[in-house]
């Protein structure tokens, strides 16, 4: 079965800094996405960037880009000048099909702190 | 509507009640997907459902869940004999095609006194 994992359940960033976020997943498939969604207090889901496994290159939205690794099934988020406001549960997720079943399997999350 | 909609927003009972949980996707969105978040906790997979095939319901943690779609319309979600620790967000999510993000609800907080 495929497994997102994410450990480190904290971080802190000051404002207008960078900050990385891990990730690492665990698949036999050869095909498939990957996701980081971002989790405000206001508990709604919003995708921040999306990796698809064939193709090498990084997924770049804005202040955000991904450092994706497939042999090493790694997938990291950098966050660029960091906001206030990307304050909040980040997860990463990972999405193929699986015996006609397309789960969409999330990490444990991680919380980030942006100090002003 | 232009979002996934859930409702209630929020739903208080009493243990060993029965409650229903109700998920409108975005229109013409094929896949369906339920999830659990306990307090401070990842998202737990309950159930998928894509277009007419059999949904895949390895998540349900117990014969107590249980979740319908008519096509790809409205979906509800039951919990009967509700516990204390089914209370959590009900998270729904819907997807329009293979293989793209799922948008999500804002979910449904369950608390079980």
């Amino acid at each position: 079965a495929q497994t997102v994992t994410q450990s480190q359940p904290e971080m802190s960033v000051q404002e207008a800094e960078t900050v990385t976020l891990s990730c690492t997943y665990d698949t036999s498939e050869s095909d498939y996405y990957l996701f980081w969604y971002k989790q405000p207090p206001s508990r709604q889901m919003i995708l921040v960037i999306r990796q698809e496994a064939y193709k090498q290159q990084n997924a770049t939205e804005n202040r955000f880009s991904v450092n994706f690794q497939k042999a090493a099934k790694s997938f990291s988020l950098k966050i660029s000048d960091s906001q206030l406001g990307d304050a909040a549960m980040y997860f990463c997720a990972y999405r193929a099909t699986q015996g006609g079943s397309e789960k969409l399997v999330f990490g444990k999350g991680m919380k980030l702190t942006v100090n002003p | 509507g232009a979002g996934v909609s859930q409702s209630p927003s929020n739903k208080v009972t009493e243990k060993g009640k029965d409650v229903e949980l109700r998920c409108d996707p975005i229109s013409g969105h094929t896949a369906l997907y339920w999830y659990r978040q306990r307090l401070g906790q990842g998202l737990e997979f309950l159930i998928y459902f894509q277009g007419n095939s059999a949904p895949d319901k390895s998540g349900l943690p117990s014969d107590r869940f249980s979740a319908e779609r008519t096509g790809e319309s409205v979906s509800t979600l039951t919990i009967q004999r509700t516990q204390q620790e089914d209370s959590a967000v009900y998270l729904c999510a819907s997807s329009p095609y293979l293989n793209t993000e799922a948008f999500f609800g804002q979910g449904t907080r369950l608390t079980v006194v």
